[in-house]
Formats: structure tokens, sequence, C-alpha cells
């Protein structure tokens, strides 16, 4: 149980360009998802934190217009990197959080979207 | 300011040891601290959990110690196999008005040699 699927799981873009990642639980309700950046070889990197029906919030830094992010539904959440540039080429990485009290501190995460911005 | 910071060395150990990976956080409190497995081009895997009022916690062949004095979490991977090279995470859990948050240290390369 607990699976986070990402789609799609690498993409190639032209600079300019949107691009939309999809993050869906598969077999819970996530009430929160979570965005992540990875550079090669760093630290994940929180972005925004999303709550079903609601705005997201961003971490300091990043650029709300820039990275949209909806969560229309208890299993999906998009991320959507509008007019990309070859430095937003990287390795973005979802995750989600049960409804649940039990397991309310476990985040399970995706397997990630290899980002390249041409 | 606020640090996280494991091994910055890659680990190499043989098959059977014990691998030790060190977790030291300066400027945070954590509610809790998680352990991740990453494989190269993946996301993480979560391994182990441990809230601030625990010392210790166990899993099979898995074993992480924290010290909120000496800002320090210890994981122990015992019997080590090949298969458990990696690169491993840790992250300080905190509570904010969004509910619970992960703050993740850089990772360290764990390489087990048969």
């Amino acid at each position: 149980g607990a699976v986070v699927s990402q789609h799609p799981s690498w993409v190639i873009c032209k600079s300019g360009t949107s691009v939309k990642i999809e993050c869906r639980s598969l077999d819970f309700q996530a009430t929160t998802m979570f965005w992540y950046r990875q550079f090669p070889k760093q630290s994940l990197m929180l972005m925004a934190t999303s709550n079903e029906g609601s705005k997201a919030t961003y971490e300091q830094g990043v650029e709300k217009d820039k990275f949209l992010i909806n969560h229309a539904s208890l299993t999906l959440s998009t991320l959507t990197v509008t007019s990309a540039h070859p430095e937003d080429s990287s390795f973005y990485i979802c995750s989600a959080r049960e409804r649940s009290l039990e397991t309310f501190y476990e985040q399970y995460f995706g397997p990630g979207t290899r980002l390249t911005v041409t | 300011s606020q640090k996280i910071e494991q091994n910055s060395e890659a680990l190499n150990i043989q098959e059977g040891k014990t691998a030790t990976l060190t977790c030291n956080y300066t400027n945070y409190s954590p509610a809790y601290l998680q352990w991740y497995r990453q494989d190269p081009g993946r996301g993480p895997v979560f391994l182990l959990l441990i809230r601030e009022n625990e010392k210790e916690k166990r899993k099979e062949r898995l074993k992480v110690t924290f010290d909120t004095t000496l800002k320090q979490s210890l994981f122990h991977i015992t019997a080590s196999q090949p298969a458990d090279s990696a690169t491993y995470l840790c992250a300080l859990g905190y509570w904010d008005n969004q509910g619970g948050k992960l703050i993740f240290g850089q990772g360290t390369e764990l390489s087990v040699k048969p």
C-alpha cells in the first residue's frame, strides 16, 4: 500500500515552454502533497505544500507564478513549470501524506520526474 | 544558521559489517526525525521514524538513535549486504500551520562490497 506515482518519469522540453507533472496517490487519500526539487548530489529542497482544495504554500525563494501547483482532489496534484529555462532542469519529486492519525508522520514519495530544458 | 549535516564522504564497508551513518543538526528543534533510502534516479523510500521523546528504534537489521541533547541521530545497518548500497537521507520533521514538514540532509552514499 501507500504508493505514489508520477507522470511523466522524464521529459525534455524547449526553453520557454510549459511542462506539467502529475502526482497521484494510488491507494490512499492524500490530504497533503509536497513538491521537492533535487539537483545532482544535493539534498531534496521543499518547494511547496498543497492541501486538497486550497492554495499551495510556497517556500521562501520559490516563484509561485513559475511553479503552479494544483491539488484538485485527494489523489492528484499537479506541478506546472511555466516558461521553463535550462536552470529549471532538475529532478522533481512529489510526496503525499495520508489522512490518518497512525501514519500522520509518514510521507510517501513518488519515483520522481527528470526535467531537462534545452 | 540552521544546518543538517550527514557524512559527506561516501561510506565503503565490507559485506556483513555494520554500517553507521551520522546525521547532525544545528539550530533546529525537530519533533521527529526520519531516515530514507534513495537509489539513483528514484524517489526516497521511507525506512524509519523516531520521535523526539524516543531514544532508539529498530526494524529488522536497521536501528536508529536520536539524541536531542547532542542534536544527532545515528543510523545503523547490521549484517550489511551489497543490496544495501544506496544513498541514505536523514530528514528532520517539524510542525507548522501546514502540518508536518521535512527538511532533508544531503545524504550519505553507502557502498557495501561483497
